[in-house]
């Protein structure tokens, strides 16, 4: 069986602190994890991913995740939020399911940076 | 290169007609999937073509069907519209050899469909 918790729905920050998104998994199999960030009315756009390379990712404007197997978790961080991070994030696992990939989304993490 | 384009970008349709939506993959991508995504259900996975053949479906009732021609484009349709149909469906390509392979998706801006 393969999921995805995405353990805050929702998640406020002042600019300038550091986020914290938090992302747990369950698979059978070695999978690849994402996160997607999606802002109002638009598509999902890829911020990194983890394929079974290095276990410290660095994605795009400064976001970074950390693949710990041991906890089953892949949270994502920054250092500093700026205001144009305010979006929805999602946490993504895809694995092989008997030959087909399967993908699972997390449900979602709308973050909040107040000025 | 162009990204994942999705056409039309918004649509409204009453209970009963039918659906279709267009989804272009990038240039040279093999694979593309459709999600649903709505506030109370999130992303629901619809299903995934390659090579013109579908190869993975999710758990969404006949309505729903899909195809993909040779140029790699997709289109997704919905017959016999109900109310909770509207959401955004999102397309996504990837360039995947085969179809076991673990490529990333690139996701389309999405098509807003409103069933009034």
């Amino acid at each position: 069986a393969q999921s995805v918790t995405q353990l805050d729905s929702h998640v406020s920050v002042s600019e300038g602190t550091p986020v914290l998104l938090r992302c747990n998994y369950s698979s059978s199999y070695s999978p690849s994890l994402f996160w997607y960030v999606q802002h109002p009315n638009k598509g999902l756009q890829l911020l990194l991913k983890y394929t079974s390379a290095a276990t410290l990712v660095k994605g795009i404007n400064g976001f970074e995740a950390e693949f710990k197997k041991s906890e089953t978790s892949f949270h994502l961080t920054k250092p500093s939020a700026h205001m144009s991070d305010a979006a929805e994030y999602f946490c993504v696992v895809r694995g092989n399911s008997g030959g087909y990939q399967k993908v699972t989304f997390g449900t979602g993490t709308k973050l909040q940076v107040i000025p | 290169k162009a990204g994942v384009t999705q056409t039309p970008r918004y649509l409204i349709k009453t209970r009963g007609q039918q659906v279709t939506l267009s989804c272009s993959p990038i240039s040279g991508h093999r694979s593309v999937s459709w999600y649903q995504q709505t506030p109370g259900q999130g992303l629901q996975f619809l299903f995934e073509y390659f090579s013109e053949t579908q190869r993975n479906k999710g758990n969404f009732p006949g309505r729903f069907s899909g195809r993909q021609f040779s140029n790699s484009r997709s289109e997704m349709n919905v017959s016999t519209l109900e109310l909770g149909d509207s959401a955004l469906y999102l397309c996504a390509s990837s360039s995947k050899k085969d179809t076991s392979a673990q490529e990333t998706q690139y996701f389309g801006p999405g098509t807003r469909l409103l069933v009034l």
